[in-house]
C-alpha cells in the first residue's frame, strides 16, 4: 500500500518568507509526527498529533513554527519569516495508534534551504 | 527529558568487517527500537526490542537490549556495501507514552 508522502520533496526560500510542508499520512494511521534533522544531526521532535486530541507541540522550536492536521490525515507545517537556521530536511511519520511500541513509518522528507 | 546516547559517531569499516553501534540511557527503557537511514534516504523501522536480555537476529544483524533495559546494541556481522546508511536507536522520551527521544546516530561506510 502507498506510504507516507510529504511534498515539496524540494523547497529553496528566501530568509523572510513563509513556507508550508505537506504530509499524508498511511491511511487509517492515527497517529502523525513531525521531526527535523539538520546536515548529518539526530532526529528533533517537532509536534505530534492524535486523532482528535490537542497536539504535543512542545517541540516546536519558536512560534514562527506552528502546524496543523485536518480531518485527521493530511498535515500541514507552516514556517513564518524563514531564518537561514531553519534550513534542514523535515520529515513526517505516521503510526497505527502513536505508542512508543509502535513502528513509525517515516516519509522521504522535504529539503528545506533557506538563502 | 530523556537522553539516549550513541556511539560511535563514526565508523569507517572494509567490507567484511564487522560492525557494532552502541545505545546507552541512564534510566531503564520500557522499550527501544532500531531504525536504518540510507544516504540521502529516510528513516526505516529495523526491529525493537522490549524484554530484558533479549537478541533478535535478522540475517547479519543481531540486536540485544542489556539485562538492566539501559543498553542496547546493534551488530552487523561480515558488512557489506548495502549496509552502508546511519542507524539511529529510539526509546520512549521520559515518562511519554507516544513520544521517542532518537539518538544522534551512528554513520557507517563501508569500503569495498
Amino acid at each position: 500500500g502507498a506510504g507516507v508522502s510529504q511534498s515539496p520533496s524540494n523547497k529553496v526560500t528566501e530568509k523572510g518568507k513563509d513556507v508550508e510542508l505537506r504530509c499524508d499520512p498511511i491511511s487509517g494511521h492515527t497517529a502523525l509526527y513531525w521531526y527535523r534533522q539538520s546536515l548529518g544531526q539526530g532526529l528533533e521532535f517537532l509536534i505530534y498529533f492524535q486523532g482528535n486530541s490537542a497536539p504535543d507541540k512542545s517541540g516546536l522550536p519558536s512560534d514562527r513554527f506552528s502546524a496543523e492536521r485536518t480531518g485527521g490525515s493530511v498535515s500541514t507545517l507552516t514556517i513564518q519569516r524563514t531564518q537561514q537556521e531553519d534550513s534542514a530536511v523535515y520529515l513526517c511519520a505516521s503510526s497505527q495508534g502513536g505508542g512508543v511500541r509502535e513502528t513509525q513509518y517515516f516519509g522521504p522528507g522535504t529539503r528545506l534551504l533557506v538563502l | 527529558g530523556q537522553q539516549v546516547m550513541q556511539i560511535p559517531q563514526y565508523q569507517h569499516v572494509q567490507e567484511g568487517e564487522d560492525f557494532t553501534t552502541y545505545c546507552n540511557s541512564s534510566t531503564t527503557l520500557s522499550n527501544i527500537q532500531w531504525y536504518k537511514q540510507r544516504p540521502g534516504g529516510h528513516p526505516v523501522f529495523l526491529i525493537q526490542l522490549v524484554k530484558s536480555g533479549e537478541v533478535k537476529k535478522q540475517k547479519r544483524l543481531t540486536f540485544q537490549f542489556g539485562e538492566a533495559k539501559k543498553n542496547s546494541s546493534l551488530h552487523i556481522t561480515a558488512t557489506q556495501t548495502t549496509d552502508v546508511g546511519t542507524y539511529f536507536c529510539a526509546a520512549p522520551s521520559g515518562g511519554s507514552n507516544y513520544k521517542l527521544t532518537f539518538g544522534k546516530g551512528t554513520l557507517l561506510t563501508v569500503n569495498p
